[in-house]
């Protein structure tokens, strides 16, 4: 597709569930980003994947959220034993560089998570 | 660390007012700025970007921002509003390198008729 596209678009599961979410990124953007937005909150910067680097997890919330990408394209977020804080939704976008390191990210439509 | 603050957390302008929002960072050496909408259940659209160069940058749908890096600003304005302009505005900041973006917390626009 010409976009970035996440699946599912609205997920509810029940507390101490885990849960997946995944994200696929424009086809030939290298870096891939995964922000949580709570209700009424910005963006949180959860986590950052740059090509076959190591990815920077520094937003990560805890232990119980993880994340891969696999082949350097599709991501997905995981969530261990969810929280009913954790329900929010979480956004993905990947990266077009520019001339230089100029660059613009491209956002999916994000997955509504809903824990009960 | 990078930060942005968006002071206001909503704005109510009628119809075919001016607008303006206001977006303050920390950052420092030059930013890379940026604004984003989101109307209702949507994700986020890119509306105009900064990187350097002239400091007055256009944008889509009838947007403009300037860069004043004296007050680490980088407010939004559109000259006339229009209903359907009425969505969430998110500035963001971006490292040179590229490796993270920090969001504002946003600011709710309303348009009156």
């Amino acid at each position: 597709g010409a976009g970035v596209s996440q699946s599912p678009s609205n997920k509810v599961t029940e507390k101490g569930k885990d849960v997946e979410l995944r994200c696929d990124p424009i086809s030939g953007h290298t870096a891939l980003y995964w922000y949580r937005q709570s209700l009424g909150q910005g963006l949180e910067f959860l986590i950052y994947f740059q090509g076959n680097s190591a990815p920077d997890k520094s937003g990560l919330p805890s232990d119980r959220f993880s994340a891969e990408r696999t082949g350097g394209s599709v991501s997905t977020l995981t969530i261990q034993r969810t929280q009913q804080e954790d329900s929010a939704v979480y956004l993905c976008a990947s990266r077009k560089v520019y001339g230089g390191d100029r660059y613009e990210q491209f956002f999916g439509p994000g997955t509504r998570l809903t824990v009960l | 660390a990078q930060s942005v603050t968006q002071p206001d957390i909503h704005i109510t302008v009628s119809e075919g007012a001016s607008l303006e929002l206001r977006c303050n960072y920390s950052y420092g050496a030059t930013p890379y700025l940026f604004w984003y909408v989101q109307s209702p259940g949507q994700g986020l659209q890119l509306l105009l970007k900064y990187f350097s160069g002239d400091t007055l940058v256009q944008g889509i749908k009838g947007f403009e921002a300037e860069f004043k890096r004296s007050q680490s600003s980088f407010n939004l304005r559109k000259p006339s509003v229009h209903w359907s302009d009425a969505a969430e505005y998110f500035c963001a900041v971006g490292d040179t390198g590229g490796f993270k973006t920090i969001f504002g917390a946003g600011t709710r626009l309303f348009v009156k008729a």
